[in-house]
Protein backbone atom coordinates (compact mmCIF):
# COMPACT_ATOMS: atom_id res chain seq x y z
CA UNK A 1 0.00 0.00 0.00
CA UNK A 2 1.82 3.03 -1.24
CA UNK A 3 -1.06 5.33 -0.24
CA UNK A 4 -0.66 8.72 -2.35
CA UNK A 5 2.30 9.05 -4.75
CA UNK A 6 3.06 11.85 -6.98
CA UNK A 7 6.07 12.28 -10.32
CA UNK A 8 7.62 13.83 -11.13
CA UNK A 9 9.03 14.78 -7.74
CA UNK A 10 11.42 17.63 -9.07
CA UNK A 11 10.91 19.61 -12.56
CA UNK A 12 12.28 23.01 -14.12
CA UNK A 13 10.40 24.47 -17.20
CA UNK A 14 10.84 27.52 -19.19
CA UNK A 15 8.50 30.04 -19.27
CA UNK A 16 5.84 28.78 -22.31
CA UNK A 17 6.58 24.92 -21.81
CA UNK A 18 4.12 22.30 -21.41
CA UNK A 19 3.91 19.53 -18.41
CA UNK A 20 1.52 17.25 -16.63
CA UNK A 21 2.03 16.49 -12.87
CA UNK A 22 0.32 13.04 -11.92
CA UNK A 23 -1.02 11.72 -8.79
CA UNK A 24 -1.96 8.15 -7.95
CA UNK A 25 -3.38 6.46 -5.11
CA UNK A 26 -4.23 2.73 -3.91
CA UNK A 27 -6.50 3.38 -1.36
CA UNK A 28 -9.66 3.59 -3.76
CA UNK A 29 -10.50 7.04 -2.58
CA UNK A 30 -13.23 8.82 -4.14
CA UNK A 31 -11.86 12.27 -3.74
CA UNK A 32 -8.87 13.87 -4.49
CA UNK A 33 -7.69 17.05 -4.87
CA UNK A 34 -4.60 19.41 -5.89
CA UNK A 35 -3.01 21.93 -3.81
CA UNK A 36 -0.07 24.41 -4.23
CA UNK A 37 1.91 25.72 -1.26
CA UNK A 38 3.93 29.12 -1.32
CA UNK A 39 5.92 30.90 1.08
CA UNK A 40 3.30 32.65 3.45
CA UNK A 41 0.15 31.26 1.86
CA UNK A 42 -0.25 27.90 3.54
CA UNK A 43 -1.87 26.16 1.17
CA UNK A 44 -4.12 26.55 -1.60
CA UNK A 45 -6.96 24.19 -3.51
CA UNK A 46 -6.49 24.31 -7.03
CA UNK A 47 -8.72 21.47 -8.27
CA UNK A 48 -10.50 18.64 -6.86
CA UNK A 49 -12.92 15.70 -8.01
CA UNK A 50 -15.35 14.16 -6.11
CA UNK A 51 -15.06 11.07 -8.51
CA UNK A 52 -14.09 9.18 -11.21
CA UNK A 53 -15.06 11.36 -14.48
CA UNK A 54 -15.58 14.53 -12.29
CA UNK A 55 -13.51 17.94 -11.92
CA UNK A 56 -14.03 21.26 -10.20
CA UNK A 57 -12.47 24.35 -9.65
CA UNK A 58 -11.13 25.22 -6.37
CA UNK A 59 -9.58 28.92 -5.14
CA UNK A 60 -6.51 29.09 -7.69
CA UNK A 61 -7.67 27.27 -10.90
CA UNK A 62 -6.55 30.06 -13.25
CA UNK A 63 -3.33 28.34 -15.52
CA UNK A 64 -4.49 24.61 -14.43
CA UNK A 65 -6.63 22.07 -15.85
CA UNK A 66 -7.19 18.48 -14.42
CA UNK A 67 -8.43 15.10 -15.56
CA UNK A 68 -9.82 12.46 -13.92
CA UNK A 69 -10.26 9.46 -16.23
CA UNK A 70 -9.64 6.85 -13.48
CA UNK A 71 -10.44 6.68 -10.13
CA UNK A 72 -6.87 5.72 -8.81
CA UNK A 73 -5.51 8.83 -11.09
CA UNK A 74 -5.80 12.49 -11.00
CA UNK A 75 -3.53 14.95 -13.51
CA UNK A 76 -2.55 18.03 -13.34
CA UNK A 77 -1.70 20.14 -16.56
CA UNK A 78 -0.03 23.00 -16.53
CA UNK A 79 -0.74 24.34 -20.87
CA UNK A 80 1.60 27.27 -20.91
CA UNK A 81 3.88 27.43 -18.33
CA UNK A 82 4.73 30.97 -15.76
CA UNK A 83 7.07 31.75 -13.52
CA UNK A 84 3.89 32.35 -10.97
CA UNK A 85 3.17 29.02 -10.99
CA UNK A 86 6.70 28.14 -9.32
CA UNK A 87 5.88 26.03 -6.17
CA UNK A 88 5.48 23.23 -4.38
CA UNK A 89 2.44 21.02 -5.73
CA UNK A 90 0.45 18.60 -3.25
CA UNK A 91 -1.91 15.81 -4.46
CA UNK A 92 -4.58 14.59 -1.52
CA UNK A 93 -7.00 11.90 -1.24
CA UNK A 94 -9.89 10.91 0.92
CA UNK A 95 -12.29 8.22 0.94
CA UNK A 96 -15.56 10.48 2.21
CA UNK A 97 -16.62 12.34 4.96
CA UNK A 98 -14.25 14.11 6.81
CA UNK A 99 -13.49 12.33 10.45
CA UNK A 100 -11.19 11.40 13.02
CA UNK A 101 -10.41 8.35 11.37
CA UNK A 102 -10.60 9.28 7.65
CA UNK A 103 -8.97 12.63 6.20
CA UNK A 104 -7.38 14.10 3.86
CA UNK A 105 -4.01 11.66 2.56
CA UNK A 106 -1.37 14.12 0.95
CA UNK A 107 1.16 12.86 -1.29
CA UNK A 108 5.04 14.03 -1.26
CA UNK A 109 4.62 16.61 -3.07
CA UNK A 110 6.21 17.95 -6.56
CA UNK A 111 8.22 20.69 -6.51
CA UNK A 112 8.24 22.67 -9.91
CA UNK A 113 10.10 25.56 -11.02
CA UNK A 114 9.80 27.68 -13.89
CA UNK A 115 12.18 30.15 -15.43
CA UNK B 1 -9.40 37.14 2.34
CA UNK B 2 -7.94 34.85 4.46
CA UNK B 3 -11.34 32.67 6.42
CA UNK B 4 -8.60 30.54 8.38
CA UNK B 5 -5.66 32.77 9.70
CA UNK B 6 -2.60 31.42 11.80
CA UNK B 7 -1.13 34.88 13.08
CA UNK B 8 2.24 33.09 14.48
CA UNK B 9 4.68 32.51 11.66
CA UNK B 10 6.95 31.16 14.29
CA UNK B 11 7.56 29.16 17.89
CA UNK B 12 9.84 28.27 20.20
CA UNK B 13 9.44 26.62 23.43
CA UNK B 14 11.68 24.03 25.29
CA UNK B 15 11.76 20.46 25.49
CA UNK B 16 9.20 19.23 28.12
CA UNK B 17 7.53 22.56 28.08
CA UNK B 18 3.60 23.20 26.55
CA UNK B 19 3.75 24.68 22.88
CA UNK B 20 0.33 26.11 22.08
CA UNK B 21 -0.72 26.80 18.41
CA UNK B 22 -3.39 29.26 17.59
CA UNK B 23 -5.90 29.39 14.63
CA UNK B 24 -8.70 32.28 14.17
CA UNK B 25 -11.72 31.44 11.38
CA UNK B 26 -14.01 33.53 10.26
CA UNK B 27 -16.72 31.80 8.28
CA UNK B 28 -19.35 30.16 10.97
CA UNK B 29 -20.24 27.99 8.19
CA UNK B 30 -17.05 25.45 8.68
CA UNK B 31 -17.89 22.58 11.41
CA UNK B 32 -15.00 20.31 10.98
CA UNK B 33 -11.40 21.28 12.17
CA UNK B 34 -8.22 19.85 11.85
CA UNK B 35 -4.22 20.14 12.34
CA UNK B 36 -1.53 18.95 10.02
CA UNK B 37 2.09 18.63 10.86
CA UNK B 38 4.36 19.03 7.89
CA UNK B 39 8.16 18.46 7.84
CA UNK B 40 10.44 19.75 5.20
CA UNK B 41 10.68 18.07 2.05
CA UNK B 42 7.15 15.84 2.78
CA UNK B 43 3.59 15.98 2.62
CA UNK B 44 1.49 17.03 5.33
CA UNK B 45 0.29 14.22 7.62
CA UNK B 46 -2.72 14.34 9.88
CA UNK B 47 -2.36 15.18 13.51
CA UNK B 48 -6.15 15.75 14.98
CA UNK B 49 -9.12 17.24 14.43
CA UNK B 50 -12.60 18.48 16.18
CA UNK B 51 -15.53 18.75 15.15
CA UNK B 52 -17.75 21.83 15.42
CA UNK B 53 -20.19 19.91 18.20
CA UNK B 54 -16.88 19.50 20.59
CA UNK B 55 -15.48 21.47 22.34
CA UNK B 56 -11.95 19.35 23.03
CA UNK B 57 -10.57 16.57 21.68
CA UNK B 58 -7.17 14.89 23.11
CA UNK B 59 -5.02 12.17 21.44
CA UNK B 60 -1.91 11.17 23.94
CA UNK B 61 0.18 14.31 23.98
CA UNK B 62 -1.91 16.64 21.52
CA UNK B 63 -5.22 18.42 22.49
CA UNK B 64 -7.19 20.73 20.17
CA UNK B 65 -9.42 22.90 21.72
CA UNK B 66 -12.32 24.62 19.70
CA UNK B 67 -13.96 28.12 21.10
CA UNK B 68 -17.09 28.70 18.47
CA UNK B 69 -18.10 32.48 20.16
CA UNK B 70 -14.69 32.66 19.22
CA UNK B 71 -14.15 31.62 16.21
CA UNK B 72 -10.94 30.31 17.51
CA UNK B 73 -8.96 26.71 17.92
CA UNK B 74 -5.69 26.04 19.96
CA UNK B 75 -3.23 22.90 19.60
CA UNK B 76 -1.47 21.59 22.55
CA UNK B 77 1.66 19.55 22.88
CA UNK B 78 2.22 18.58 26.22
CA UNK B 79 4.84 17.59 26.88
CA UNK B 80 6.62 18.97 23.31
CA UNK B 81 9.87 16.87 21.68
CA UNK B 82 12.17 17.63 19.34
CA UNK B 83 10.85 15.62 17.17
CA UNK B 84 7.87 17.89 17.10
CA UNK B 85 9.82 20.45 15.72
CA UNK B 86 7.55 21.05 12.27
CA UNK B 87 5.02 23.63 10.63
CA UNK B 88 1.83 22.61 11.64
CA UNK B 89 -1.20 24.02 9.64
CA UNK B 90 -4.78 24.34 10.90
CA UNK B 91 -7.58 23.49 8.64
CA UNK B 92 -11.10 24.16 7.78
CA UNK B 93 -13.89 22.17 6.42
CA UNK B 94 -17.76 22.09 6.06
CA UNK B 95 -18.55 25.09 3.48
CA UNK B 96 -18.13 23.14 0.18
CA UNK B 97 -21.47 20.85 1.22
CA UNK B 98 -20.16 16.92 0.21
CA UNK B 99 -16.71 18.08 -1.33
CA UNK B 100 -14.66 17.36 2.08
CA UNK B 101 -12.39 20.45 0.72
CA UNK B 102 -10.27 21.99 3.13
CA UNK B 103 -9.31 25.67 3.25
CA UNK B 104 -5.78 26.25 5.24
CA UNK B 105 -3.85 28.59 7.53
CA UNK B 106 -0.63 30.17 6.61
CA UNK B 107 1.23 27.55 8.99
CA UNK B 108 3.05 28.18 12.23
CA UNK B 109 6.84 26.61 12.59
CA UNK B 110 7.31 25.47 15.90
CA UNK B 111 10.79 24.61 17.01
CA UNK B 112 11.30 22.52 20.20
CA UNK B 113 15.02 23.09 22.00
CA UNK B 114 16.42 20.62 23.21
Amino acid sequence: NAGVTQTPKFRVLKTGQSMTLLCAQDMNHEYMYWYRQDPGMGLRLIHYSVGEGTTAKGEVPDGYNVSRLKKQNFLLGLESAAPSQTSVYFCASVTGELSSTDTQYFGPGTRLTVL
Amino acid sequence: DQQVKQNSPSLSVQEGRISILNCDYTNSMFDYFLWYKKYPAEGPTFLISISSIKDKNEDGRFTVFLNKSAKHLSLHIVPSQPGDSAVYFCAASGYGGATNKLIFGTGTLLAVQP
